[in-house]
């Protein structure tokens, strides 16, 4: 299995900072890489598929990059209700394997 | 707009048999793939496996001994079936599209539509 490891598990921050979230694959999978957001009690959202592609409707301020093994989610401002977990995802080879999740906490 | 339903018994007894079904509406079920999700409270996600509407299936090793994917195009759902649960499989459980067709008509996978979850609990 390939293994994703997201870090920070967690970080502090303010309204207006800019954030990124890294996750390391234990292996390459090329650009199969994807970002979801999860608020408390809710469906996970997809924000980025292919390391880099903004799924429609999810705001110009969540962006993503990286290839291989090493990717990154940035946040460029926060706003209130980007206060939640965000968890990679690799869809190179099955099974598809998630990162532990980073929680946005506020500062 | 692409929705998903899953639906099935809240509470199984350990040893017994956790059987969910996801009703797709909204959309077609032909051609695409379907997961199962699942994430223990407070915990993070687990694939679980998938199911292609040919009936095509891929499972997580850990479970694949215990697990069992069904789809019925006629009815629009796809069924998960689980034995000899512990209490370790007591989770949310979602169903959801496994990927869609890009421009060029390749199929790329990721979770673009998800149902809203269901808790199963495992305890006598």
């Amino acid at each position: 299995d390939i293994q994703m490891t997201q870090s920070p598990s967690s970080l502090s921050a303010s309204v207006g900072d800019r954030v990124t979230i890294t996750c390391r694959a234990s292996q390459s999978i090329n650009r199969f890489l994807h970002w979801y957001q999860q608020k408390p009690g809710k469906t996970p959202k997809l924000l980025i598929y292919g390391a880099s592609s903004l799924q429609s409707g999810v705001p110009s301020r969540f962006s993503g990059s990286g290839s291989g093994t090493d990717f990154t989610l940035t946040i460029s401002s926060l706003q209130p209700e980007d206060f939640v977990t965000y968890y990679c995802q690799q869809s190179y080879s099955t099974p598809w394997t998630f990162g532990q999740g980073t929680k946005v906490e506020i500062k | 707009q692409v929705q998903l339903q899953e639906s099935g018994p809240g509470l199984v007894k350990p040893s017994e048999t956790l059987s969910l079904t996801c009703t797709v509406s909204g959309g077609s079920i032909n051609s695409y793939y379907w997961s199962w999700i699942r994430q223990p409270a407070g915990k993070g996600l687990e694939w679980i496996g998938r199911i292609h509407s040919t009936g095509n299936t891929a499972y997580t090793p850990s479970l694949e001994s215990r697990l069992t994917m069904s789809v019925d195009t006629s009815k629009k759902q796809f069924s998960l079936k689980l034995t000899s649960v512990t209490a370790a499989d007591t989770a949310v459980y979602y169903c959801v599209r496994d990927g869609t067709y890009d421009s060029s008509g390749y199929y790329r996978f990721y979770f673009d539509y998800w149902g809203h979850g269901t808790l199963v609990t495992v305890s006598s």
